[in-house]
């Protein structure tokens, strides 16, 4: 079964910091994929970034970046130089089962962001 | 590209009513549908998917129900709510990007009391 842990419910970072939002995840899928959102107050939905398993080289997205761990089970997003607007509602979500129609994304509880000025 | 419209964005429904929420899709055909729930401060939970007309798949026991009478049209309804259905309710398309990523509509917020 598929299963994504966000084990921070809320973080909070200065305006122009890093900051890094993890995520872990388990599957017996040898291919898989994972995906980070963003959802602001308004609700909407909104894709960030993406890491295929097999990927080499870790994802990146402007000032998204996902740190891919693969022998950890690891897909921390980091967000660089935090703006105010960058304060939202995080989602993990993991991809599965490959292959055939019965695609889903399963998603993580959420990581709450508070860009402080 | 792809856009997805919920309606409607708001309800309030007495315990006991039915419900209704559409979903239409356009800019693609044949996709892979998909009504997730957001309860208050909670992640997402998948409750049905679709791959085709009059497929529907349900994830979690319930008081709810799907139906996708078209390609690009997916309902989910009740006959008659509870108040642990209120919430956040998100319909959803797999996108036909390299990455795959599911695209979202804006969202139906129910409350019911």
């Amino acid at each position: 079964a598929q299963k994504i842990t966000q084990t921070q419910p809320g973080m909070f970072v200065q305006e122009k910091e890093a900051v890094t939002l993890d995520c872990t995840y388990d599957t017996s899928d040898p291919s898989y994929g994972l995906f980070w959102y963003k959802q602001p107050s308004s609700g909407e939905m909104i894709f960030l970034i993406y890491q295929g398993s097999y990927d080499q080289q870790n994802a990146t997205e402007g000032r998204y970046s996902l740190n891919f761990q693969k022998a950890r089970k690891s897909a921390n997003l980091v967000i660089s130089a935090s703006q105010l607007g960058d304060s939202a509602m995080y989602f993990c979500a993991l991809e599965g089962p490959s292959g055939g129609s019965n695609y889903k994304l399963t998603f993580g509880k959420g990581t709450l962001l508070t860009v402080n000025p | 590209s792809q856009t997805i419209h919920q309606w409607p964005a708001t309800l309030v429904q007495p315990v006991g009513s039915p419900l209704s929420l559409e979903c239409t899709v356009e800019g693609t055909s044949n996709p892979n549908l998909y009504w997730y729930r957001q309860a208050a401060g909670r992640g997402l939970q998948l409750l049905f998917y679709s791959v085709g007309i009059g497929q529907i798949s349900s994830e979690v026991p319930q008081n709810l129900s799907a139906s996708r009478p078209q390609d690009r049209q997916f309902i989910l309804s009740s006959k008659k709510l509870l108040l642990s259905d209120s919430g956040f309710y998100l319909c959803a398309c797999h996108s036909r990007t390299n990455t795959g990523e599911l695209f979202f509509g804006e969202g139906s917020r129910l409350t019911v009391l």
